[in-house]
Formats: structure tokens, C-alpha cells, sequence
């Protein structure tokens, strides 16, 4: 089956280090997400690409996070600097440009813990 | 816009009961609907979706899901729950038409006694 990869699935980190989590999309899926989930706020949007372009960040703190699409095989969401708030588990999903009537593929997730 | 509203954060049943899982949405247009199941430390699966044909949608492991328009619902359900559907479930929406972003539930856990 194909699949979303995303690294490192564990991530623990000091309070103001910069974190890089990566995922690889399904090849060919030309759309592609990041999300948070919290116990507290369950599922959120960060950002979405198309086409390697992004769509919509307004869901991600323009401060400290940024997500970047450099090929069609890559995308990565880089905090910086990583603060407490930001220990959650970011999944990445992939799909097509009708995915919409799909579904998306999740990736297993990178659980990250800022100390 | 659109969301959904997910009743009951935690739902238990016995082992061979009925699952029912509640899932109210709000769209502007015609939506598309999910349920997406997650188990402890992976990501999400999609479990079945509705895509404006039959109303009643069949799933991966016997779930099933109505669309009911007048209630805006797209409750989930199981005939008879087993141990492995011990999970979270997560409703999503999405605006048909062409592409769309979808946006979530907050999930209910559900928990299957023996």
C-alpha cells in the first residue's frame, strides 16, 4: 500500500531549538497538509499545499512556524524557536486535487515534546 | 464555512452491542462527509465517506454511515461492536465542488467493554 511517511515520529527537544519535521507525500499526490492535534484543540489545519504552492497557513503561527514544499517528493514544517505549546502530534496527509470526494492518506505522525 | 459537531467525547459499549457514534454538521454547500478512525500512535484512516450518491455508506470493518440531510447528520454505526474497533473516530467535512479543505471533529474515543 502506499503510504505518507513522515520523520522523526518522536521529536524532544529543549525550549528554543528549531525542529524540522518532513514528510513524504504519496507519488503523485499533488496536494498535501500538515495538521496539529492536541488533546485540547483535537485537530487543526496548519497549512496546505498545491501543486508544491501553498494554499492556505492561516492556521499556523507565522512567527515561529513555517512549511515549505521544496519537490513534489518533500514537504517540511520547521518551528523556530519551539516553545512548550508546541508539544502535539503534527500529521501530514496527502492527496489529489479532487481528494475532497476521497479522503486523504495520513501519515503516522511526528509527536513532538518541547521541554 | 463548514464544521462539524461531534457528540460525546468518549462513547463505551459492550462487546456484540450496537455503535452509534454522533456526528452533527454545518455547511454552506452541499458537503462531503467522513469518518476517519484513529488507533493509538498512528495517524488517521478513512473509514467510509459520503459523496452525494447513495445516502446510506458502507465502511471497512462494518461500519456504516446515513446522511440525513433534514437533521444534517452523518451518524456512524456498527451492528455489533468487537474489541478491535476500540479507537478514536473523527467526523470531517468538506464543501463539495471541486477542491476543498476538510475540517474535523474533535474525536470520540470509543471504548469497547468485554
Amino acid at each position: 500500500d502506499a503510504r505518507v511517511t513522515q520523520t522523526p515520529r518522536h521529536k524532544v527537544t529543549e525550549m528554543g531549538q528549531e525542529v524540522t519535521m518532513r514528510c513524504q507525500p504519496i507519488l503523485g499526490h499533488n496536494t498535501v497538509f500538515w495538521y496539529r492535534q492536541t488533546m485540547m484543540q483535537g485537530l487543526e489545519l496548519l497549512a496546505y499545499f498545491r501543486n508544491r504552492a501553498p494554499l492556505d497557513d492561516s492556521g499556523m503561527p507565522k512567527d515561529r512556524f513555517s512549511a515549505e514544499m521544496p519537490d513534489a517528493t518533500l514537504a517540511t514544517l520547521k518551528i523556530q524557536p519551539s516553545e512548550p505549546r508546541d508539544s502535539a502530534v503534527y500529521f501530514c496527509a496527502s492527496g489529489l486535487d479532487s481528494a475532497g470526494a476521497i479522503g486523504y492518506t495520513f501519515g503516522s505522525g511526528t509527536r513532538l515534546t518541547v521541554v | 464555512a463548514q464544521s462539524v459537531t461531534q457528540l460525546g467525547s468518549h462513547v463505551s459499549v459492550s462487546e456484540g452491542a450496537l455503535v452509534l457514534l454522533r456526528c452533527n454538521y454545518s455547511s454552506s454547500v452541499p458537503p462531503y462527509l467522513f469518518w476517519y478512525v484513529q488507533y493509538p500512535n498512528q495517524g488517521l484512516q478513512l473509514l467510509l465517506k459520503y459523496t452525494s450518491a447513495a445516502t446510506l455508506v458502507k465502511g471497512i470493518n462494518g461500519f456504516e454511515a446515513e446522511f440525513k440531510k433534514s437533521e444534517t447528520s452523518f451518524h456512524l454505526t456498527k451492528p455489533s461492536a468487537h474489541m478491535s474497533d476500540a479507537a478514536e473516530y473523527f467526523c470531517a467535512v468538506s464543501a463539495s465542488g471541486g477542491y476543498q479543505k476538510v475540517t474535523f471533529g474533535i474525536g470520540t474515543k470509543l471504548q469497547v467493554i468485554p
